[in-house]
């Protein structure tokens, strides 16, 4: 069966420091991988998605960016965080883009 | 633009019936998601209807109108564990999913 690990599970950075959030996913092969953020009281917000290796689009211009080093492995990471970077940070995976998205458990960020 | 709306937080009874509304506008429609977050863990599938109906699945059914551009999941026999968000997604001609902000539901003994 498919599994995605996220870690951490909660982090505290202070402003200015660089950050590097992983996922990984177990048991399938090329699986389209997504990186979101959800503030509170709001809606999900995409922030990256890959197809495979190397192949990231962006949906909303920041500071952070995304790289996808192996067919299973996507790492989201920022230089520079910034106090607004604060939230909950969910890796979601989904095999072809017409199937539902399974998450990773999610990273809750506060940059202090 | 591209628009999900959900009331933003309900109250019901244990034992009771309760309906949460999603109404949608976006560029095309390629299905439609609901999904339950518990506070401070991650969103969890309940369902997907890409037709007109209703789709059942145990305690929990969704409905569909793609002519309304509205759907509803409708939870029956309530309990203190479906205490939670409950978000509704559309997947939009691009196949990107876009998100409503989530229906907190308080399920009151």
């Amino acid at each position: 069966s498919q599994t995605i690990h996220q870690w951490p599970a909660t982090l505290v950075q202070p402003v200015g420091s660089p950050l590097s959030l992983e996922c990984t996913v177990e048991g399938t092969s090329n699986p389209n991988l997504y990186w979101y953020r959800q503030a509170a009281g709001r809606g999900l917000q995409l922030l990256f998605y890959s197809v495979g290796i190397g192949q990231i689009s962006s949906e909303v211009p920041q500071n952070l960016s995304a790289s996808r080093p192996q067919d299973r492995q996507f790492i989201l990471s920022s230089k520079k965080l910034l106090l607004s970077d604060s939230g909950f940070y969910l890796c979601a995976w989904s095999l072809e883009r017409v199937y539902g998205y399974t998450f990773g458990s999610g990273t809750r960020l506060t940059v202090v | 633009g591209q628009n999900i709306d959900q009331p933003t937080e309900m109250t019901a009874t244990e034992g009771a019936i309760v309906q949460i509304n999603c109404t949608y506008q976006t560029s095309g429609f390629n299905g439609l998601f609901w999904y339950q977050q518990h506070a401070g863990e991650a969103p969890t599938f309940l369902s997907y209807n890409v037709l007109d109906g209703l789709e059942e699945k145990g305690r929990f059914s969704s409905f569909l109108s793609r002519s309304k551009g509205y759907s509803y999941l409708l939870l029956k026999e309530l309990q203190m564990k479906d205490s939670a968000s409950y978000l509704c997604a559309v997947r939009d001609s691009n196949y990107q999913l876009i998100w409503g902000a989530g229906t907190k539901l308080i399920i009151k003994p």
